[in-house]
Protein backbone atom coordinates (compact mmCIF):
# COMPACT_ATOMS: atom_id res chain seq x y z
CA UNK A 1 0.00 0.00 0.00
CA UNK A 2 0.78 3.49 -0.83
CA UNK A 3 0.57 6.24 1.55
CA UNK A 4 1.62 10.14 1.73
CA UNK A 5 2.42 12.60 3.88
CA UNK A 6 1.87 16.31 4.09
CA UNK A 7 3.24 17.90 7.00
CA UNK A 8 2.16 21.39 6.38
CA UNK A 9 -1.53 22.39 6.46
CA UNK A 10 -0.82 25.68 5.66
CA UNK A 11 2.28 27.88 4.89
CA UNK A 12 2.48 31.60 4.25
CA UNK A 13 5.29 33.28 1.68
CA UNK A 14 6.05 36.85 0.43
CA UNK A 15 5.55 37.49 -2.97
CA UNK A 16 8.72 36.50 -5.12
CA UNK A 17 10.18 34.43 -2.78
CA UNK A 18 10.96 30.75 -3.27
CA UNK A 19 8.61 28.23 -0.99
CA UNK A 20 9.23 24.49 -0.49
CA UNK A 21 6.22 22.30 -0.27
CA UNK A 22 6.93 18.87 1.89
CA UNK A 23 5.89 15.65 0.60
CA UNK A 24 7.04 12.55 2.07
CA UNK A 25 5.74 9.03 0.54
CA UNK A 26 5.63 4.89 1.49
CA UNK A 27 5.95 2.21 -0.34
CA UNK A 28 7.41 -1.06 -0.58
CA UNK A 29 7.02 -0.85 -4.98
CA UNK A 30 10.16 -0.53 -6.52
CA UNK A 31 8.91 1.25 -9.28
CA UNK A 32 6.52 4.55 -8.84
CA UNK A 33 5.81 7.93 -9.71
CA UNK A 34 5.21 10.72 -7.61
CA UNK A 35 2.91 14.22 -8.97
CA UNK A 36 2.47 17.60 -8.02
CA UNK A 37 -1.53 18.90 -8.34
CA UNK A 38 -2.86 22.88 -7.83
CA UNK A 39 -6.06 23.32 -6.57
CA UNK A 40 -6.92 26.74 -6.56
CA UNK A 41 -10.33 27.79 -4.99
CA UNK A 42 -12.34 27.21 -8.44
CA UNK A 43 -11.94 23.83 -7.53
CA UNK A 44 -10.22 21.80 -10.32
CA UNK A 45 -7.31 19.97 -9.75
CA UNK A 46 -4.47 21.10 -12.26
CA UNK A 47 -1.32 18.69 -12.95
CA UNK A 48 2.39 20.63 -12.19
CA UNK A 49 4.76 18.00 -12.24
CA UNK A 50 6.16 14.38 -12.33
CA UNK A 51 8.90 12.18 -11.45
CA UNK A 52 9.48 8.73 -11.66
CA UNK A 53 11.12 6.29 -9.14
CA UNK A 54 14.09 5.48 -11.76
CA UNK A 55 14.48 9.30 -12.89
CA UNK A 56 17.85 10.37 -12.27
CA UNK A 57 17.24 14.02 -12.74
CA UNK A 58 14.92 16.36 -10.74
CA UNK A 59 11.80 17.27 -12.69
CA UNK A 60 11.73 20.84 -13.46
CA UNK A 61 8.45 22.28 -15.43
CA UNK A 62 9.06 26.46 -15.70
CA UNK A 63 8.93 27.85 -12.17
CA UNK A 64 8.43 24.21 -10.56
CA UNK A 65 10.66 21.85 -9.37
CA UNK A 66 10.78 18.39 -7.26
CA UNK A 67 13.36 17.91 -5.29
CA UNK A 68 13.53 14.09 -5.25
CA UNK A 69 15.40 12.49 -2.28
CA UNK A 70 14.93 8.60 -2.64
CA UNK A 71 16.70 7.35 0.25
CA UNK A 72 14.61 9.40 2.49
CA UNK A 73 11.47 8.87 0.09
CA UNK A 74 10.78 13.09 -0.12
CA UNK A 75 9.52 14.52 -2.92
CA UNK A 76 9.50 18.33 -2.27
CA UNK A 77 7.80 20.51 -4.74
CA UNK A 78 9.52 24.03 -4.84
CA UNK A 79 8.15 27.12 -6.47
CA UNK A 80 10.31 29.82 -7.55
CA UNK A 81 9.78 33.50 -7.57
CA UNK A 82 6.21 32.72 -5.95
CA UNK A 83 3.04 34.66 -7.47
CA UNK A 84 -0.32 36.13 -6.44
CA UNK A 85 -1.81 33.10 -8.12
CA UNK A 86 0.42 30.49 -6.49
CA UNK A 87 -2.25 30.55 -3.58
CA UNK A 88 -3.89 27.46 -3.68
CA UNK A 89 -4.14 24.16 -2.09
CA UNK A 90 -1.21 21.77 -3.02
CA UNK A 91 -1.42 18.20 -3.39
CA UNK A 92 1.16 15.56 -3.56
CA UNK A 93 0.48 12.17 -4.88
CA UNK A 94 2.07 8.78 -6.11
CA UNK A 95 1.37 5.67 -8.06
CA UNK A 96 2.38 2.59 -7.05
CA UNK A 97 3.80 -0.21 -9.39
CA UNK A 98 1.07 -1.89 -11.81
CA UNK A 99 -1.37 0.21 -9.61
CA UNK A 100 -4.45 2.26 -11.31
CA UNK A 101 -5.37 5.11 -8.99
CA UNK A 102 -3.22 7.79 -7.81
CA UNK A 103 -2.96 7.45 -3.89
CA UNK A 104 -3.39 11.73 -2.45
CA UNK A 105 -2.27 13.55 0.27
CA UNK A 106 -3.61 15.98 2.83
CA UNK A 107 -2.87 18.83 1.22
CA UNK A 108 -0.90 22.29 1.66
CA UNK A 109 -2.53 25.53 1.55
CA UNK A 110 -0.44 28.14 0.12
CA UNK A 111 -0.97 31.85 0.58
CA UNK A 112 1.11 34.00 -1.41
CA UNK A 113 1.17 37.84 0.50
CA UNK A 114 1.86 41.10 -1.87
CA UNK B 1 -11.05 22.42 -26.54
CA UNK B 2 -10.27 19.20 -24.91
CA UNK B 3 -11.74 18.67 -21.17
CA UNK B 4 -13.73 16.79 -18.85
CA UNK B 5 -17.29 18.20 -18.12
CA UNK B 6 -19.03 17.81 -14.80
CA UNK B 7 -22.25 18.66 -13.96
CA UNK B 8 -24.22 19.93 -11.97
CA UNK B 9 -21.45 22.25 -10.09
CA UNK B 10 -23.97 23.25 -7.16
CA UNK B 11 -26.54 19.80 -5.92
CA UNK B 12 -28.60 19.61 -2.91
CA UNK B 13 -30.39 16.71 -1.87
CA UNK B 14 -32.98 15.57 1.00
CA UNK B 15 -32.04 12.42 2.58
CA UNK B 16 -33.00 9.89 1.16
CA UNK B 17 -32.66 10.78 -2.42
CA UNK B 18 -30.61 9.53 -4.91
CA UNK B 19 -28.98 11.80 -7.24
CA UNK B 20 -26.53 11.64 -10.35
CA UNK B 21 -23.80 13.47 -11.01
CA UNK B 22 -22.57 13.95 -14.84
CA UNK B 23 -18.86 13.51 -16.24
CA UNK B 24 -18.43 13.97 -19.88
CA UNK B 25 -14.85 13.97 -21.17
CA UNK B 26 -13.55 14.72 -25.10
CA UNK B 27 -10.03 13.80 -24.82
CA UNK B 28 -10.43 10.37 -26.32
CA UNK B 29 -9.04 8.51 -22.94
CA UNK B 30 -9.57 5.19 -22.13
CA UNK B 31 -9.60 5.19 -18.20
CA UNK B 32 -12.06 7.89 -16.00
CA UNK B 33 -11.99 7.89 -11.81
CA UNK B 34 -13.87 9.39 -9.69
CA UNK B 35 -12.58 10.98 -6.31
CA UNK B 36 -14.38 12.42 -3.29
CA UNK B 37 -12.73 15.45 -1.15
CA UNK B 38 -13.65 16.44 1.84
CA UNK B 39 -12.94 19.41 3.90
CA UNK B 40 -9.37 19.86 4.82
CA UNK B 41 -8.60 16.60 3.40
CA UNK B 42 -7.22 14.56 0.11
CA UNK B 43 -8.72 13.17 -2.56
CA UNK B 44 -10.33 8.76 -1.89
CA UNK B 45 -11.05 6.87 -4.78
CA UNK B 46 -14.63 6.08 -5.16
CA UNK B 47 -14.40 3.97 -8.90
CA UNK B 48 -12.65 3.91 -11.84
CA UNK B 49 -12.72 2.41 -14.79
CA UNK B 50 -10.07 1.48 -17.77
CA UNK B 51 -12.76 0.85 -20.71
CA UNK B 52 -16.56 0.68 -21.42
CA UNK B 53 -18.43 -1.69 -19.48
CA UNK B 54 -16.08 -2.32 -17.11
CA UNK B 55 -15.32 -1.14 -13.45
CA UNK B 56 -13.58 -1.94 -10.70
CA UNK B 57 -14.26 -0.02 -6.69
CA UNK B 58 -11.91 2.10 -5.20
CA UNK B 59 -11.48 2.82 -1.57
CA UNK B 60 -14.88 4.15 -0.63
CA UNK B 61 -16.95 2.45 -2.81
CA UNK B 62 -20.16 1.63 -0.27
CA UNK B 63 -23.50 3.67 -1.04
CA UNK B 64 -22.25 4.89 -4.89
CA UNK B 65 -22.49 3.09 -8.28
CA UNK B 66 -21.52 4.23 -11.50
CA UNK B 67 -21.39 2.99 -15.25
CA UNK B 68 -19.35 3.48 -17.98
CA UNK B 69 -21.97 2.62 -21.18
CA UNK B 70 -20.01 4.98 -23.65
CA UNK B 71 -16.18 5.66 -23.44
CA UNK B 72 -16.60 9.62 -22.89
CA UNK B 73 -19.16 8.93 -20.13
CA UNK B 74 -18.93 7.91 -16.47
CA UNK B 75 -22.23 8.93 -14.56
CA UNK B 76 -21.85 8.74 -10.52
CA UNK B 77 -25.05 7.87 -8.82
CA UNK B 78 -25.09 8.85 -4.89
CA UNK B 79 -27.29 6.51 -3.43
CA UNK B 80 -29.51 6.92 -0.39
CA UNK B 81 -27.14 4.33 1.50
CA UNK B 82 -24.49 6.66 1.35
CA UNK B 83 -24.30 7.77 4.92
CA UNK B 84 -22.18 10.63 4.89
CA UNK B 85 -22.67 12.13 1.29
CA UNK B 86 -21.76 15.87 1.56
CA UNK B 87 -18.69 16.30 -0.35
CA UNK B 88 -16.62 17.78 -3.21
CA UNK B 89 -16.47 15.01 -6.02
CA UNK B 90 -14.28 15.14 -8.83
CA UNK B 91 -13.99 13.27 -11.48
CA UNK B 92 -10.98 12.58 -14.05
CA UNK B 93 -9.66 10.56 -17.10
CA UNK B 94 -6.35 9.64 -18.19
CA UNK B 95 -5.39 8.30 -21.44
CA UNK B 96 -5.06 4.46 -20.20
CA UNK B 97 -4.76 2.73 -17.19
CA UNK B 98 -1.92 2.21 -15.47
CA UNK B 99 1.50 3.08 -14.44
CA UNK B 100 4.05 5.09 -15.40
CA UNK B 101 3.40 9.41 -16.08
CA UNK B 102 0.00 8.36 -16.69
CA UNK B 103 -1.74 11.82 -15.78
CA UNK B 104 -5.09 12.14 -14.67
CA UNK B 105 -6.61 15.25 -15.71
CA UNK B 106 -9.77 16.35 -13.75
CA UNK B 107 -13.18 18.04 -14.20
CA UNK B 108 -13.99 21.19 -12.32
CA UNK B 109 -15.86 19.09 -9.41
CA UNK B 110 -19.49 19.26 -8.55
CA UNK B 111 -20.34 20.03 -4.77
CA UNK B 112 -23.16 18.12 -2.87
CA UNK B 113 -24.76 19.12 0.00
CA UNK B 114 -27.41 16.77 1.94
CA UNK B 115 -30.00 19.19 3.36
Amino acid sequence: AQKITQTQPGMFVQEKEAVTLDCTYDTSDQSYGLFWYKQPSSGEMIFLIYQGSYDEQNATEGRYSLNFQKARKSANLVISASQLGDSAMYFCAMRGQGAQKLVFGQGTRLTINP
Amino acid sequence: DGGITQSPKYLFRKEGQNVTLSCEQNLNHDAMYWYRQDPGQGLRLIYYSQIVNDFQKGDIAEGYSVSREKKESFPLTVTSAQKNPTAFYLCASSLFAGAGANVLTFGAGSRLTVL
